[in-house]
């Protein structure tokens, strides 16, 4: 069964704060890809980042980073020195080889972050 | 701005009625997907659509049925609608994944249903 797991509901922060949003999946699939989405108080689904099975590289875009760790399921979101505009609720999301394009996403993460 | 068009933004009505939610895809976009993002079931797979015929379907209720037209487009129906049917409706595209491996899903603004 493919499942992916956000066990934090809400967090809160002040700006200028790191906060990490954890993500775990499961999967018995060798061959999957994993996404973030960010959904703003305005309420569409922006697509920040998509790794396969096969890249464990780390990645950086400007104060978002993601850490990918097969070896515990794991693929984690990390906004350095977060600001107001960063709140919103953030999903990860899961695709496997054999799930036909469906993305199966976890329940989300609310971010606030305050001044 | 995804490049997915969706219309209505909103749309209320009364338990019972049918509604038609509408889609474009992102220009060069074959594929379709329908979500639905409730409070108590998060955010769930309905059904894909590839260039017009149906590729995949999730947990997609029989009163619910949809397709993909000629130019692309697509539209979800819902009919005998329920209160707990009252959810935002997402259509996301994508192009075509080479080697079959998925391309990612953009995403557009949503259709929030409201029903009474």
């Amino acid at each position: 069964a493919q499942k992916v797991t956000q066990a934090q509901t809400e967090i809160s922060v002040v700006e200028k704060e790191d906060v990490t949003l954890d993500c775990v999946y499961e999967t018995r699939d060798t061959t999957y890809y994993l996404f973030w989405y960010k959904q703003p108080p305005s309420g569409e689904l922006v697509f920040l980042i998509r790794r396969n099975s096969f890249d464990e590289q780390n990645e950086i875009s400007g104060r978002y980073s993601w850490n990918f760790q097969k070896s515990t399921s794991s693929f984690n979101f990390t906004i350095t020195a977060s600001q107001v505009v960063d709140s919103a609720v953030y999903f990860c999301a899961l695709i496997t080889n054999g799930g036909y394009n469906k993305l199966i996403f976890g329940a989300g993460t609310r971010l606030a972050v305050h001044p | 701005d995804s490049g997915v068009t969706q219309t209505p933004k909103h749309l209320i009505t009364a338990t019972g009625q049918r509604v038609t939610l509408r889609c474009s895809p992102r220009s060069g976009d074959l594929s379709v997907y329908w979500y639905q993002q409730s409070l108590d079931q998060g955010l769930q797979f309905l059904i894909q659509y590839y260039n017009g015929e149906e590729r995949a379907k999730g947990n997609i209720l029989e009163r619910f049925s949809a397709q993909q037209f000629p130019d692309l487009h697509s539209e979800l129906n819902l009919s005998s609608l329920e209160l707990g049917d009252s959810a935002l409706y997402f259509c996301a595209s994508s192009a075509v994944g080479t080697r079959g491996f998925p391309e990612t899903q953009y995403f557009g603004p949503g259709t929030r249903l409201l029903v009474l």
